[in-house]
């Protein structure tokens, strides 16, 4: 079954700070999907990336970056010199395509505080 | 372009009635899905449209429908309201599969039931 562990449930860090958000999965297929979603206080879940299980190599968007690791069943995100802005709710989300039930799970989320 | 659009924003309901909400996609996005969202259960899914037919469904009773017309906006109804039905109801749209591609979300119809 699918299965999405977002460890951290809180994280405080201050202002420039980096800041790595952790997430673990289980699945049985072999082609999957990963997400990370941010909401923000209003609520509105914002795209970050997507991943397919065949691409690990390590992604970086600006102070974003993802490190995808088959091997530990892990696609962890990194905020690099964190900013207030970036305190909001982030979520890690599982899909597996090929799966007759194909729908997105998505983990508890790690809210995350940026001390100014 | 537009962005996911969900009516009303905000809802206050009495146990035992019903509640419709509505969610217009993208345009072009043929896939809406519907999730809740609590702070026990985290962000669950509901359903999954797609051209108007339901492509997948969660672990909800059968008091949770929903249907999609074919401008692909979608509608969520919830029958005999519980007190446990009080959530963040948000929309989701994407261009064809929930699985494959990015979601766009909306900023969510939060019903309050007492």
């Amino acid at each position: 079954a699918q299965k999405v562990t977002q460890a951290q449930t809180e994280i405080s860090v201050v202002e420039k700070e980096d800041v790595t958000l952790d997430c673990v999965y289980e699945t049985r297929d072999t082609t999957y999907y990963l997400f990370w979603y941010k909401q923000p206080p209003s609520g509105e879940l914002v795209f970050l990336i997507r991943r397919n299980s065949f691409d690990e190599q390590n992604e970086i968007s600006g102070r974003y970056s993802w490190n995808f690791q088959k091997s530990t069943s892990s696609f962890n995100f990194t905020i690099t010199a964190s900013q207030v802005v970036d305190s909001a709710v982030y979520f890690c989300a599982l899909s597996e395509p090929e799966n007759r039930d194909d729908k997105i799970i998505f983990g508890k989320g790690t809210r995350l505080h940026i001390l100014p | 372009k537009a962005g996911v659009t969900q009516t009303p924003r905000y809802l206050i309901k009495t146990r035992g009635q019903q509640v419709t909400l509505s969610c217009s996609p993208i345009s072009g996005h043929r896939s809406v899905s519907w999730y809740q969202q609590t702070p026990g259960q985290g962000l669950q899914f509901l359903f999954e449209y797609f051209s108007e037919t339901q492509r997948n469904k969660g672990n909800f009773p059968g008091r949770f429908s929903g249907r999609q017309f074919s401008n692909s906006r979608s509608e969520m109804n919830v029958s005999t309201l519980e007190l446990g039905d009080s959530a963040l109801y948000l929309c989701a749209s994407s261009l064809a599969g929930t699985g494959l591609y990015e979601q766009y979300f909306g900023p969510g119809t939060r019903l309050t039931v007492t």
